[in-house]
């Protein structure tokens, strides 16, 4: 089993719509998690951290679930410009904190 | 903020040559993490640095791969000989702090033919 998985897609929504991306990952011990933006032959780049509380930034609204080790990533009102891979990160657990662990990405195409 | 540096942008070499890939942190972050990625196994972890020493080099994939960090602002990941299946992009990023966010440079895009 992989240590973070998600579901590759690609997801391909209209202008406008919500989208929900999901996450689960095998490391209970793991204590901080991500979701990272990735364009096409680009460097990941941090989106937002992701907190117990669940947070929003702007239209975007990422939610933890410790005890299902479940983590989401909601996009409303999607742009053009939201057009990416969107990757799941956790940290490697109480003991690696430096280290963290990517899923394999998820793939968004938002079409006009 | 120049951000961070990585050299060369693309290297391209023939099967058993001597790989070296360059990296410059963003000044005053004290940690630094070499990844690699490719479309078969994402994005993965190879080592990282804590003010320059390694502290987990548990992702490194074999003995022909090794990183030094000899400063705060030089980084180098080697490959000796190197693979076809090597060919990955190779990431370093950075941090401030062991929970910071992390910085990724643009990568360097290796092809071992």
């Amino acid at each position: 089993r992989k240590e973070v998985e998600q579901d590759p897609g690609p997801f391909n929504v209209p202008e406008g719509a919500t989208v929900a991306f999901n996450c689960t990952y095998s490391n209970s011990a793991s204590q901080s998690f991500f979701w990272y933006r990735q364009d096409c032959r680009k460097e990941p780049k941090l989106l937002m951290s992701v907190y117990s509380s669940g947070n929003e930034d702007g239209r975007f609204t990422a939610q933890l679930n410790r005890a299902s080790q479940y983590i989401s990533l909601l996009i409303r009102d999607s742009k053009l410009s939201d057009s990416a891979t969107y990757l799941c990160v956790v940290n490697g657990g109480s003991s690696n904190t430096g280290k963290l662990i990517f899923g394999q990405g998820t793939t968004l195409q938002v079409k006009p | 903020d120049a951000g961070v540096i990585q050299s060369p942008r693309h290297e391209v070499t023939e099967m058993g040559q001597e790989v070296t890939l360059r990296c410059k942190p963003i000044s005053g972050h004290d940690y630094l993490f070499w990844y690699r990625q490719t479309m078969m196994r994402g994005l993965e972890l190879l080592i990282y640095f804590n003010n320059n020493v390694p502290i987990d080099d548990s992702g490194m994939p074999e003995d022909r791969f090794s990183a030094k960090m000899p400063n705060a602002s030089f980084s180098t990941l080697k490959i000796q000989p190197s693979e076809p299946r090597d060919s990955a992009v190779y990431f370093c990023a950075s941090s401030f702090g062991q929970r910071g966010e992390q910085y990724f440079g643009p990568g360097t895009r290796l092809t071992v033919t």
